[in-house]
């Protein structure tokens, strides 16, 4: 079965700064897809950034970035220039590509809070 | 669009009560599934369906029931509310399940309480 762990629970920032959240996964699969979901305040969930396992290229979306080593089955997500609207809960998620009945795990998220 | 819509918000309810928890989304979208979400948990999946009239159990699918007769909608219900069902509910939906993965949207959730 796959696994995510997500080990810190909490992190703190300053305004401005940049901050790196940890994420690893186990999976005996090869070609999958993971995640990273913002969740704010009011509980709706925001995709971040998608990273697909076949591309080396870290994905990048502004001001988030990825460091995804394949080998090592670890996804952090950078965040550049934090700013205030930062803060929330983050989850990092694993879905294989394997058809009509693969699922998307979730990490136990961390949560973020950003110092003015 | 409206995305996806879930009905109520909150909801509170005794031990032993039975209720529905609507979800609904309008774009389409073959596959559709709730998750539970628990303080330090994370999201884990209930049920999830890859079209109308096939649905299947995820990682914590006991106590509730779940049945897809449109595309549009996917109600989940629990038949007897237990305590340990009090949690945040979220529906999501997308594209498909089955070809390359698609974005899943997210309902903004709902609240519930089981006294």
């Amino acid at each position: 079965a796959q696994t995510v762990t997500q080990s810190q629970p909490e992190m703190s920032v300053q305004e401005a700064e940049t901050v790196t959240l940890s994420c690893t996964y186990d999976t005996s699969e090869s070609d999958y897809y993971l995640f990273w979901y913002k969740q704010p305040p009011s509980r709706q969930m925001i995709l971040v950034i998608r990273q697909e396992a076949y591309k080396q290229q870290n994905a990048t979306e502004n001001r988030f970035s990825v460091n995804f080593q394949k080998a090592a089955k670890s996804f952090s997500l950078k965040i550049s220039d934090s700013q205030l609207g930062d803060a929330a809960m983050y989850f990092c998620a694993y879905h294989p590509n394997t058809g009509a009945n693969s699922k998307l795990t979730f990490g136990k998220g961390i949560t973020l809070s950003v110092r003015p | 669009n409206a995305g996806v819509t879930q009905t109520p918000k909150f909801q509170v309810l005794k031990t032993g009560q039975s209720m529905t928890l609507q979800c609904a989304q309008d774009m389409n979208h073959e596959y559709m599934s709730w998750y539970r979400q628990d303080p330090g948990m994370g999201l884990r999946l209930i049920h999830y369906s890859v079209g109308a009239g096939i649905t299947d159990q995820g990682e914590v699918p006991n106590g509730y029931n779940v049945s897809r007769s449109t595309t549009e909608d996917f109600p989940l219900r629990l038949l007897s509310a237990a305590p340990s069902q009090t949690s945040v509910y979220f529906c999501a939906s997308s594209l498909d399940g089955v070809s390359s993965y698609n974005e899943q949207f997210f309902g903004p959730g709902t609240r519930l309480t089981v006294l």
